[in-house]
């Protein structure tokens, strides 16, 4: 089963500023890499997939890289609504595995 | 509009059974993988199973293999997962989710969610 790590656990961030999020597999997973959002009481939300590419509808803000073994997420200025925990996800193999998450809140 | 509608969730005995339903609407839902996931609470996501379109392929977590069984009725635009031998630690919210590429593979993201079903398990 492929392990996928996320850093920080949580990011301090003020409205406005640029928040980078990392997320690593314990093995290649190719372009397999997945974003998704989370606010609570709701169901995840799909931002990024095959590492880089934006879901319909996410806004421009949200961007995604990497491939193999390391990937990010970046927005590039925070908006109200962005304060919410990020899960990576690998589909490159099954058991598709998340990581903890990276809890996004306001500094 | 595409959705998916969970029930079926709620207090089970340790061992006993439930099943689990996933209603789709708004898309052609023979033409997609389906998955389900779940969520403890206060904790990460887990993939618990999948579906391929046509029912052909399926995959479970090594934590429920042999306990449950997913399924799909494309005629009923349906999804099930038959749970059995539950466990405290099936104890989660189950969401249902759609692979986000209209195709016969699995291996893909999640671009629709369920507003997901708790399943309680408890004496």
């Amino acid at each position: 089963e492929i392990v996928m790590t996320q850093s920080p656990a949580t990011l301090s961030v003020s409205p406005g500023e640029r928040a980078t999020l990392s997320c690593r597999a314990s093995q290649t997973v190719s372009s397999n890499l997945a974003w998704y959002q989370q606010k609570p009481g709701q169901a995840p939300r799909l931002l990024i997939y095959g590492a880089s590419t934006r879901a319909t509808g996410i806004p421009a803000r949200f961007s995604g890289s990497g491939s193999g073994t390391e990937f990010t997420l970046t927005i590039s200025s925070l908006q109200s609504e962005d304060f919410a925990v990020y899960y990576c996800q690998q589909y490159n193999n099954w058991p598709f595995t998340f990581g903890p998450g990276t809890k996004v809140d306001i500094k | 509009e595409v959705q998916l509608v969970e029930s079926g969730g709620g207090l089970v005995q340790p061992g006993g059974s439930l099943r689990l339903s996933c209603a789709a609407s708004g898309f052609t839902f023979s033409s997609y993988a389906m998955y389900w996931v779940r969520q403890a609470p206060g904790k990460g996501l887990e993939s618990v199973s999948v579906i391929s379109n046509n029912g052909g392929i399926t995959y479970y977590a090594n934590s429920v293999k042999g306990r449950f069984t997913i399924s799909r009725d494309n005629s009923k635009n349906t999804l099930h997962l038959q749970m059995g031998s539950l466990r405290a630690e099936d104890m989660a919210v189950y969401y249902c989710a759609r692979a986000h590429v209209l195709s016969r593979g699995i291996y893909f993201g999640m671009d629709v969610w369920g507003q997901g079903t708790t399943v309680t398990v408890s004496s």
